[in-house]
């Protein structure tokens, strides 16, 4: 079974407006972390913003805010007035405590932010 | 950004050859990986140590070996390359294990695999 799933492979956006990239995560362990990671054409990995699993509150690092619903076992990333520089591929990737620490990542979204 | 290199960061190869590829961190970081990313798969876990010495297998280790001697060094062989390791292959490292440790990546490895 796939551990993150990122169903939406490409996205558009007109510049200024929010977007909401879709992940969904599957797992038992309690403890947990959520990441998300945004990728430039250029190619490095660039860490966004990180939801814990026993954190009360979403998370937000300035444009960026993960939605969280622990419930539903799904970590949106929001991205508030979209920037031309946004434009770019975003993963959500998962590590779980007592699984070794390993990390797992969703497939990608492409996001492509029009002037 | 964390003091993360990885070298080469191009090869060209042939099929068959063996080849390694390093990873240097300058955060003493405990935590090292290694990812390859191909199309529609995101990125995939190979190998990740967890201490000098200390590495243990990921989703897709078939193919490849680790060493790891030093904190800083992290190294990724592949004993006799094939057509279908050529990938982007990504180091990243980690300060702990718990949830709240965010992994920080170098910028790549680009190998093509004739």
């Amino acid at each position: 079974a796939q551990k993150i799933t990122q169903t939406q492979p490409g996205m558009f956006v007109q510049e200024k407006e929010a977007v909401t990239l879709d992940c969904t995560y599957d797992t038992s362990d309690p403890s947990y972390g959520l990441f998300w990671y945004k990728q430039p054409s250029s190619g490095e990995m660039i860490f966004l913003i990180y939801q814990g699993s026993y954190d009360q509150q979403n998370a937000t690092e300035g444009r960026y805010s993960l939605n969280f619903q622990k419930a539903r076992k799904s970590a949106n990333l929001v991205i508030s007035a979209s920037q031309l520089g946004d434009s770019a591929m975003y993963f959500c990737a998962m590590r779980e405590v007592n699984n070794f620490n390993k990390f797992y990542f969703g497939s990608g979204t492409k996001l492509n932010v029009k002037p | 950004d964390a003091g993360i290199t990885q070298s080469p960061r191009h090869k060209v190869t042939e099929t068959g050859t063996p080849v390694t590829l390093r990873c240097h961190q300058t955060e003493n970081h405990r935590y090292m990986y290694w990812y390859r990313q191909d199309p529609g798969h995101g990125l995939r876990l190979i190998h990740y140590s967890y201490g000098v010495k200390d590495t243990d297998k990921g989703e897709v280790s078939d193919g490849y070996s680790v060493s790891r001697s030093k904190t800083e060094d992290f190294l990724l062989t592949l004993e006799s390359a094939t057509s279908s390791q050529t990938s982007v292959y990504f180091c990243a490292i980690s300060d702990g294990g718990g949830a709240t440790d965010t992994q920080y990546f170098g910028p790549g490895t680009r190998l093509t695999v004739l």
